[in-house]
Formats: C-alpha cells, structure tokens, sequence
C-alpha cells in the first residue's frame, strides 16, 4: 500500500529559529515528491517539487531534500517567521497511471511564536 | 496564486438538504479533482474527471456526486446532506500531463461543510 508519513504531527518553535520537517514514503513507481504548505482554512500551495534525479530544491527560506534509495524527505525552514505558522503537507506522485495520482501525507503542523 | 475558486467559502446546513458546491478555474486546465479533508487528516481524493463529459470515482467512496459540462467548472452535489458529510471540501485542477512534465496541482481555497 502506497503511504506518505510525516513527523513530527506538530512543532511549536520560537520566531527567528529554524526547524526540519520529516517525510518518509513507500509510493512506487516514484515520480515526484512536493511539498506544500496549507494555511487554516486554505487550499494547499506547492513549495516545492523534486524528481528522482533531485536531492535538494530551494524556494527562498524554504529547502526540500530528498533521498530516493531510503525514500525520504525533509523540508527545512530557515530564520522562521509568523507567517509560516501553518500545516506542510508531503505529498508523492506515482509513475504509474495517467493520472498521476498524488499520496498524501497528514501534514506536521507548524506553530512560530513571537 | 492559481485561479480556481470555489463557493461557498463555508456553509452550514440542516440534514437532508441538497447542496452544491461551486468549482472554477480559469486556467484551461483539462483535469480537475475533488479532495475531501478532516482536521488533521490527509487530503482524500473523492472525484475526479479528466475533460468535459468525463468523472470517475477517487478512492474515497462518497456518496456525493459530480458533473463537468464546461471545461472550467466542476460542480459537487449531495442531494441529502447528513452530519457525516461535515468536512473540508477542496477543488484542484491541473493540465496534462506531458511526457516528463510534473503533474501540478492547483487547490481552491475549499468549502468548510457543517451539516447539522
């Protein structure tokens, strides 16, 4: 059964310091890994999106890693602010239908305090 | 951000109406998706369709049911909401998928359903 875990489930951490989600997938065929970011009450916004051939991809204060042999991923979130306070949600895509079908994670919700 | 909306934004109901919820995009995009979403849970896919005249079934079974007569709309209906319909409700669209191209997704902001 094709699975996406997240942890940790909730993170709670001071504005200004950094912190690393964790990912870890059985999704095969693999096609790619994205993460995104769902604010309350929001639809999900893509960070970023990594293939096999990718290890690491940055999107401003935000880089996603990737290690296709053990099937994991991290997103790490540098100088944090207010305003990531949200849900990061892992998701992978399967090679293996026309639909891409997307495998969702659960998501590690964020909490930045001031 | 994408343009695809959805309406209403939230919506409490009393059980055993008939509801629609409202999906647009304006993007062109040839497939569109429903997700269904509980506090804290993942995104499950409950419809989806790849163009005009087509829908198939997610892997969620939902007893709502859904129509793409436009390109750019894509309505959900439940014709006897009950309690246990109460969720999150999310619209997506994305544009085929070409050889070695990714499969993005777009979301809608979602419709928060109470049926009471």
């Amino acid at each position: 059964k094709n699975q996406v875990e997240q942890s940790p489930q909730s993170l709670i951490i001071l504005e200004g310091k950094n912190c690393t989600l964790q990912c870890n997938y059985t999704v095969s065929p693999f096609s790619n890994l994205r993460w995104y970011k769902q604010d309350t009450g929001r639809g999900p916004v893509s960070l970023t999106i990594m293939t096999f051939s990718e290890n690491t991809k940055s999107n401003g204060r935000y880089t996603a890693t990737l290690d296709a042999d053990t099937k994991q991923s991290s997103l790490h979130i540098t100088a944090s602010q207010l305003s990531d306070s949200a849900s990061y949600i892992c998701v992978v895509s399967d090679r293996g239908s026309t639909l891409g079908r997307l495998y969702f994670g659960r998501g590690t919700q964020l909490t930045v305090w001031p | 951000e994408a343009d695809i909306y959805q309406t209403p934004r939230y919506l409490v109901i009393g059980t055993g109406k008939k509801i629609t919820l409202e999906c647009s995009q304006t993007m062109g995009h040839d497939k569109m998706y429903w997700y269904q979403q509980d506090p804290g849970m993942e995104l499950h896919l409950i419809h989806y369709s790849y163009g005009v005249n087509s829908t198939e079934k997610g892997d969620l079974s939902s007893e709502s049911t859904v129509s793409r007569i436009r390109t750019e709309h894509f309505p959900l209906t439940l014709e006897s909401a009950r309690p246990s319909h109460t969720s999150q409700y999310l619209c997506a669209s994305s544009i085929r998928r070409l050889a070695g191209t990714y499969n993005e997704q777009f979301f809608g902001p979602g419709t928060r359903l109470t049926v009471l």
